[in-house]
């Protein structure tokens, strides 16, 4: 167990859809990471935030949003859901801002399916 | 942007055999971290390298970073079923820069 939760576990639903996905990082992190992982893929790098501020961008679409609130936990937002959004959602937390060698302790993941 | 990729995507090994991938990263690395998945999980962090050259092992692991700073290997000596999954390097290139994760090699042991 990391440490790190993530609701819900599973998510089914349809296209044009709107769906949250939430995370709870580890006792003292600040930072929180999302990614995700299609079938048989790598990790795509999201977004991170640290402290309740945004810190870094990778790909993620303008349907996605993301925000990290005062108690650390984060959110986030898919839109307009498409086929192709079907994957594993992770989230992952560190201590820092990730500037520096820092672990990143992943969450068990949200598998979402859009029908 | 940073690039990083591991080769070989899959590798199919007999249980007892040794197994190695390697990460290549297109820019300087700051630090490297490796990553272990196992199917159906989530990724679990191994180890980080932070010094040019550097060799760390944990067990029948051993982990490398490149003198220059731009490639790591780990090597898994005599391979075992509980070996299974999906490994990831992961690369930062300091000041404020996302972390970037391999592509991945997928491990098979065959008992």
């Amino acid at each position: 167990d990391s440490g790190v939760t993530q609701t819900p576990k599973h998510l089914i639903t349809a296209t044009g859809q709107r769906v949250t996905l939430r995370c709870s990082p580890r006792s003292g992190d600040l930072s929180v990471y999302w990614y995700q992982q299609s079938l048989d893929q790598g990790l795509q790098f999201l977004i991170q935030y640290y402290n309740g501020e945004e810190r870094a961008k990778g790909n993620i679409l303008e349907r996605f949003s993301a925000q990290q609130f005062p108690d650390l936990h984060s959110e986030l937002n898919l839109s307009s859901l498409e086929l192709g959004d079907s994957a594993l959602y992770f989230c992952a937390s560190s201590v820092g801002a990730g500037g520096g060698p820092e672990t990143q302790y992943f969450g068990p993941g949200t598998r979402l399916l859009v029908l | 942007g940073q690039q990083v990729m591991q080769i070989p995507q899959y590798q199919h090994v007999q249980e007892g055999e040794d197994f190695t991938t390697y990460c290549n990263s297109s820019t300087t690395l700051s630090n490297i971290q490796w990553y272990k998945q196992r199917p159906g999980g989530h990724p679990v962090f191994l180890i980080q390298l932070v010094k040019s050259g550097e060799v760390k092992k944990q067990k029948r692991l051993t982990f490398q970073f490149g003198e220059a700073k731009k490639n790591s290997s780990l090597h898994i000596t005599a391979t075992q079923t509980t070996d299974v999954g999906t490994y990831f390097c992961a690369g930062n290139s300091g000041g404020y820069q996302k972390v970037t994760f391999g592509t991945g090699t997928k491990l098979q042991v065959i008992p």
